[in-house]
């Protein structure tokens, strides 16, 4: 059974370019979850998703970023217009429920690097 | 409201014990840890439940405190595999917010 999925692994744009990220979840896992951390920080919240559904998008910026799990292919997190600001590692993990009472289990994440 | 976990930072040599600690303001239903070496993953330990219930690996233990809002994970006789940034995720007692709020992390580091 594969582990959560991200690609690419290491991602360059230049200013004012479009980055797309790419995470398949564990087999059987129905619940995505995304974060973004900033070296030698903690891991922030970015949005939660289930098939089909955004059910929790509070951490996200308002603009140029948005998120979509269709109900076939992977989860994809969509940077327009990337800035400097947003060079970060972005993970996503899975679960095969609402994540109360049952581990995420995370991919090797993307880095962003923005030039 | 971000989890605070102490310390930050901590060195042992290897074979020592070490106990991380984190705490909240917010009312908790579960606690979660996890470990990330530097470029890596972050790899699940355990989760505590409100009410007791406890899931994780063998090795590792960790407490949960419901009335103080605290959780701490244990770590005994060290090895150099510990080594690693370890957080703490907690999810809140009110059943609509469902997201892991990480704490900032305490960085172990194990020498021979």
């Amino acid at each position: 059974n594969a582990g959560v999925m991200q690609n690419p692994r290491h991602l360059v744009r230049r200013r004012g370019q479009e980055a797309r990220l790419r995470c398949s979840p564990m087999k059987g896992h129905s619940h995505v979850y995304w974060y973004r951390q900033l070296p030698e920080e903690g891991l922030k919240f970015m949005v939660y998703l289930q098939k089909e559904n955004i059910i929790d998008e509070s951490g996200m910026p308002k603009e140029r970023f948005s998120a979509e799990f269709p109900k076939e292919g992977p989860s994809i997190l969509r940077i327009q217009q990337v800035v400097r600001g947003d060079s970060a590692a972005y993970f996503c993990a899975s679960s095969p429920m609402r994540q109360a009472g049952t581990e995420a289990f995370f991919g090797q994440g993307t880095r962003l690097t923005v030039v | 409201q971000q989890p605070v976990q102490s310390p930050q930072a901590v060195i042992l040599r290897e074979g020592e014990d070490a106990v991380i600690n984190c705490s909240s303001s917010k009312a908790l239903y579960s606690v979660h840890w996890y470990r990330q070496k530097h470029g890596e993953a972050p790899v699940f330990l355990m989760i505590l439940l409100k009410g007791g219930e406890q899931k994780g690996h063998e090795k590792i233990s960790a407490s949960f405190n419901e009335k103080k809002q605290q959780s701490s994970l244990y770590l005994t006789a060290s090895q150099l595999s510990y080594s690693g940034t370890y957080f703490c995720g907690l999810l809140g007692a009110n059943f609509g917010n469902e997201k892991l709020t990480f704490g900032t992390g305490t960085r172990l580091t194990i020498i021979p």
